[in-house]
């Protein structure tokens, strides 16, 4: 079936560019996401790319998409301690349905 | 209201018992999802409304497990028989349209004991 991988973990310093990643398995998604989900938290979706799109860039936020390699990527810049927190990359199949990763916790330390 | 309200926030049931969770999505979105989180863990599919189409079930891990939408508005997620392994923050979202994200509730934390 569909799946959906990202590395667990990731430590950054305050500052630094953050730089998440995740592969998938279905050729057809049509939208990739990226959500966040602070402790105790719901799931806050940060931004979105449409399958048709290499790049798109919205503050401090860039994601690139390679297609060919279905690898989708989330770079966060001046990454602050208030970044802290478990970002989950999702796919949307032709069907409608989310496909989600693990989740990659992101630790930021001053 | 502004955004997708679950309820009850918290539950704490005895294994055996049955409950039920309760999801209000935005007002107008058609699409209509239920997740469930485990400790740790990421989020599993679970069940999917879109409009008037027969739902997607796929992902329901058994027969205890079964949802409504009614009036293509409120869901309610029941579990019948409640194991120990059940306990989990359910999560429902909403979408409204094709282009769109998901918007999601903050979940009810089920505990079974």
């Amino acid at each position: 079936g569909e799946d959906v991988e990202q590395s667990l973990f990731l430590s950054v310093r305050e500052g630094d560019s953050s730089v998440i990643n995740c592969t998938y398995t279905d050729s057809s998604s049509t939208y990739l996401y990226w959500y966040k989900q602070e402790p105790g938290a719901g799931l806050q979706l940060l931004t979105y790319i449409f399958s048709n799109m290499d790049m798109k860039q919205d503050q401090r936020l860039t994601v690139l998409l390679n297609k060919k390699d279905k690898h989708l990527s989330l770079r966060i810049a001046d990454t602050q301690t208030g970044d802290s927190a478990i970002y989950f990359c999702a796919e949307r199949e032709e069907g409608g349905k989310l496909i989600f990763g693990q989740g990659t916790e992101l630790s930021v330390k001053p | 209201g502004a955004g997708v309200s679950q309820s009850p926030s918290n539950k704490v049931t005895e294994k055996g018992k049955d409950v039920e969770l309760r999801c209000d999505p935005i007002s107008g979105h058609t699409a209509l999802y239920w997740y469930r989180q485990s400790l740790g863990q990421g989020l599993e599919f679970l069940i999917y409304f879109q409009g008037n189409s027969a739902p997607d079930k796929s992902g329901l891990p058994s027969d205890r497990f079964s949802a409504e939408r009614t009036g293509g508005s409120v869901s309610t997620l029941t579990i019948q028989r409640t194991q120990q392994e059940d306990s989990a923050v359910y999560l429902c979202a909403s979408r409204r349209g094709q282009v769109y994200g998901y918007t999601f509730g903050s979940g009810t934390r089920l505990t079974v004991v």
